[in-house]
């Protein structure tokens, strides 16, 4: 069984503030993947990025990061300098078992101030 | 570069009516995969389809059918619709083969049962 928590309902930050979203998966496989949506209020669900469990390698895309670690089972992204345009839920999703369908985990709300 | 399309991409129904939503993929797509979002809710998935024949079925009712046609176009069809049916409907297409997990997703459609 695969599944993805992610335990921040909502987080409001001023702009210009950094913020981190957790995400914590539960997959028994070795190989899966892991990905980031953004659903902002328009309700369209914008891919961010995708990782496989074999590159822990962290990545940075502009004010965007996230931080994959497999010892904690943790695949955390950071806005840096948060913008009001970054408003949107935010979902980590979860691909594992040679399924090529992602299982969501229940999405943070992200509320930048200006 | 074209995306998925949806549509409506707003619809009101009575409850135990019927509803079609109509998804067309990326072209050159294969796949397709239909989400339901309750509000506040994370997507759920429903079913896919693959070369026209159903692949995987996720947490879809009974009430509910949906088929992929020769030009790849698939349709959700729901019928004897509940309150509980309000949701937000995603489509997403991708190519086999292509990076696993990779879904494209349409805007949504939005179904709501009055």
């Amino acid at each position: 069984a695969q599944k993805v928590t992610q335990a921040q309902t909502e987080i409001s930050v001023v702009e210009k503030e950094d913020v981190t979203l957790d995400c914590v998966y539960e997959t028994r496989d070795t190989t899966y993947y892991l990905f980031w949506y953004k659903q902002p209020p328009s309700g369209e669900l914008v891919f961010l990025i995708r990782r496989n469990s074999f590159d822990e390698q962290n990545e940075i895309s502009g004010r965007y990061s996230w931080n994959f670690q497999k010892s904690t089972s943790s695949f955390n992204f950071t806005i840096t300098a948060s913008q009001v345009v970054d408003s949107a839920v935010y979902f980590c999703a979860l691909i594992s078992g040679g399924s090529y369908i992602p299982t969501f985990g229940r999405g943070t709300s992200l509320i930048v101030h200006p | 570069a074209a995306g998925v399309i949806q549509s409506p991409r707003h619809l009101i129904k009575e409850k135990r009516e019927t509803a079609t939503l109509k998804c067309y993929p990326i072209p050159r797509h294969d796949t397709v995969y239909w989400y339901q979002q309750g509000p506040g809710q994370d997507p759920q998935f429903l079913i896919s389809f693959y070369e026209k024949m159903q692949s995987d079925k996720g947490s879809i009712p009974d009430r509910f059918s949906a088929q992929q046609f020769s030009d790849y176009h698939s349709e959700l069809n729901m019928s004897s619709l509940e309150l509980g049916d309000s949701a937000l409907y995603f489509c997403a297409s991708s190519l086999s083969g292509g990076a696993a997990g990779e879904l494209f997703f349409g805007e949504g459609s939005r179904l709501t049962v009055l």
